[in-house]
């Protein structure tokens, strides 16, 4: 299958600092990725999704200017959180889609960031 | 907007026994995805369902898409300690590309 990466994998940070986020397909083009939030023991919260070379489309009641994405390139999103604060703890996922199949095809996930705010 | 549910939230089964999770749209879905998550891992892709009242199989595991296309289910025939983890529906409404993940259903397998 396909495959997605995700660095850092975890991460720690002091509250008011920024942290950056990368999802990378290794072995595809993605013109679009997912990045969801997931708190413990809870489900997968689409936060926005990533188009590359446009802007990103933000879900309702996810802060665009507190989550900045940036899908530079078919291979590479990013997710910054500005600011953070330690209610920004969670496990961060990025998903994408593959190029060229169906528009109804698998999403292939990244193994996750683990963020967690002093 | 979209909600997708799941029951049960939590199972805990006697290996050997049979287990099933069923997931409910609030509005009429293009396709369903199902995925599964183990304890500290990501989700990890398991079928795509597309047609009104599509059955498939995979090994033990049945999963069943409904007439109507806004629920599903998957059913584990004799599970293992193996099927341990957090299944979770996704579905797709409209012509939209995102998905909407169920709310989950963690299985709990005992030796």
């Amino acid at each position: 299958g396909a495959v997605v990466s995700q660095h850092p994998s975890w991460v720690i940070c002091k509250s008011g600092t920024s942290v950056k986020i990368e999802c990378r397909s290794l072995d595809f083009q993605a013109t679009t990725m997912f990045w969801y939030r997931q708190f413990p023991k809870q489900s997968l919260m689409l936060m926005a999704t990533s188009n590359e070379g446009s802007k990103a489309t933000y879900e309702q009641g996810v802060e665009k200017d507190k989550f900045l994405i940036n899908h530079a390139s078919l291979t590479l999103s990013t997710l910054t959180v500005t600011s953070a604060h330690p209610e920004d703890s969670s496990f961060y996922i990025c998903s994408a889609p593959r190029l060229g199949t169906s528009s109804y095809n698998e999403q292939f996930f990244g193994p996750g960031t683990r963020l967690t705010v002093l | 907007g979209q909600q997708v549910m799941q029951i049960p939230q939590y199972q805990h089964v006697q290996e050997g026994e049979d287990f099933t999770t069923y997931c409910n749209s609030s509005t009429t879905l293009s396709n369903i995805q199902w995925y599964k998550q183990r304890p500290g891992g990501h989700p990890v892709f398991l079928i795509q369902l597309v047609k009104s009242g599509e059955v498939k199989k995979q090994k033990r595991l049945t999963f069943q898409f409904g007439e109507a296309k806004k629920n599903s289910s998957l059913h584990i025939t004799a599970t293992q300690t193996t099927d341990v983890g957090t299944y979770f529906c996704a579905g797709r409404g409209g012509a939209t590309n995102k998905l909407i993940f169920g709310t989950g259903t963690l299985l709990a397998v005992q030796p």
